[in-house]
């Protein structure tokens, strides 16, 4: 199985500021025939189920707010929210969709200073 | 609008057996791979089982595989996901959630507000 680890378990952020979230695969999601890295994030709410946030490791899903973006390749990939708003705590996950089980990364909260 | 909505979560006691249905709306069923995903309480998520868009293919977590069994009725608009043998640890909420694409290996764009499942004596 492909293990997904997610830094750091939690960040607090000023409003306005940049959160940066890391995550990292256990051997490469990126399929070569299509030159696409097999890597989602999702957003999690409380009490709400989870929101896809980027696919393909850095397009953004229609009505996602552009201050968020996804970058990485390989084995290595970057969440990142240039400006934090209020509405954006939550906890993030990245999921890998390359191979069976679609194993996803424990989580990252993210919270306001 | 995609709408995905999930019944027949409860509690039932280990060793038995529930199946989940996900009624699915707003987009062409058959054309799209369905996922199963869990959280245990205060817990992440984990993936469960997919099925292809041609339902022709199938997909489990070892944590489920030879308990679990997704289905899906394309005249119906319905995911089904029939759980036997339940233990404790399958105790969670269930979400039924919609791929990006026909291909079981997408990731997701749509989550119904899933079904608490519960085992216990």
């Amino acid at each position: 199985d492909i293990v997904m680890t997610q830094s750091p378990d939690s960040l607090a952020v000023s409003l306005g500021e940049r959160a940066t979230i890391n995550c990292k695969s256990s051997q490469s999601v990126l399929y070569s025939s299509n030159n696409k890295n097999y890597l989602a994030w999702y957003q999690q709410k409380p009490g709400q189920p989870p929101k896809l946030l980027i696919y393909w490791a850095s397009t953004r899903e229609s009505g996602v707010p552009d201050r968020f973006s996804g970058s990485g390749s390989g084995t290595d990939f970057t969440l990142t929210i240039s400006s934090l708003q209020a509405e954006d705590v939550a906890v993030y996950y990245c999921q890998q969709h390359y191979s069976i089980p679609f194993t996803f990364g424990p989580g990252t909260k993210v919270d306001i200073k | 609008e995609v709408q995905l909505l999930e019944s027949g979560g409860g509690l039932v006691q280990p060793g038995g057996s529930l199946r989940l249905s996900c009624a699915a709306s707003g987009f062409t069923f058959s054309s799209y791979a369905m996922t199963w995903v869990r959280q245990a309480p205060g817990k992440g998520l984990e993936w469960v089982s997919a099925i292809c868009g041609s339902g022709g293919s199938t997909y489990y977590a070892d944590s489920v595989k030879g308990r679990f069994t997704i289905s899906r009725d394309n005249s119906k608009n319905t995911l089904y996901l029939q759980m036997n043998s339940l233990r404790a640890e399958d105790t969670a909420v269930y979400y039924c959630a919609k791929a990006l694409g026909g291909s079981c290996y997408s990731s997701v764009d749509n989550w119904g507000q899933g079904t608490l499942v519960t085992v216990s004596s």
